[in-house]
């Protein structure tokens, strides 16, 4: 079991660019979902997936990020156009059974944007 | 706006001695959630307590559940220096469709 997979662990852009984060769910469980942490507003859940469907993205802040799931083994996390105030740690984790089950969770990708 | 806070922010204790961290929250729950998380990491899985338990064990954890008052417990007995990390609980309200909602977490020292 390699765990959740997230790339890249750091990522450093500036403003206004595109940042493409990524994540492999450990095979076999149904949810994904994606979380960002910083120091000030703790752990926010931006969305989450249900077999590869978004259930809730009510946590999104704004329009300018999306999520997908194409398949089963694969979801990424665009922010275009990046602003300073998205720096922050992005976690995916996954679980078998959603709310009923614990999450198992990637070690992050940080993002810096100046 | 945050479900489960998480108390205290910070704690100091020596190796051997008991730590205690107290979650409260504000809705009703499904289950309770409690994550380690090791600086630089993601967060690790400890312990679940369902809405209808009062107490689980897991190892050198404890954990306590009081639907009454809408609080929990994690109580780590015979810390060591392996132990240094945050703590948080999450929760999972009885509203279907919802995901786990995080606290801001307790951050523990242990010293040696």
């Amino acid at each position: 079991d390699a765990g959740v997979i997230q790339s890249p662990r750091h990522e450093v852009t500036e403003m206004g660019q595109e940042v493409t984060l990524r994540c492999k769910p450990i095979s076999g469980h149904d949810y994904l979902f994606w979380y960002r942490q910083t120091m000030m507003r703790g752990l926010e859940l931006l969305i989450y997936f249900n077999n590869n469907v978004p259930i809730d993205d009510s946590g999104m802040p704004e329009d300018r990020f999306s999520a997908k799931m194409p398949n089963a083994s694969f979801s990424n996390l665009k922010i275009q156009p990046s602003e300073p105030r998205d720096s922050a740690v992005y976690f995916c984790a996954s679980s078998p059974q959603g709310r009923a089950s614990p999450l198992h969770f990637g070690n992050g990708t940080r993002l810096t944007v100046t | 706006s945050q479900q489960g806070e998480e108390d205290p922010q910070a704690l100091s204790i020596q190796e051997g001695e008991n730590a205690t961290m107290n979650c409260s929250y504000k809705t009703s729950i499904n289950n309770l959630q409690w994550y380690r998380q090791n600086s630089g990491r993601g967060l690790v899985h400890l312990i679940l307590i369902r809405s209808n338990e009062r107490e689980k064990h897991s190892g050198r954890l404890r954990v306590t559940l009081d639907t009454s008052k809408k609080s929990s417990s994690l109580l780590i007995t015979a810390s060591r220096a392996a132990d240094t990390a945050s703590y948080f609980c999450a929760t999972v309200l009885n509203q279907a469709g919802t995901a786990l909602i995080f606290g801001k977490g307790t951050t523990l020292s242990v010293s040696s």
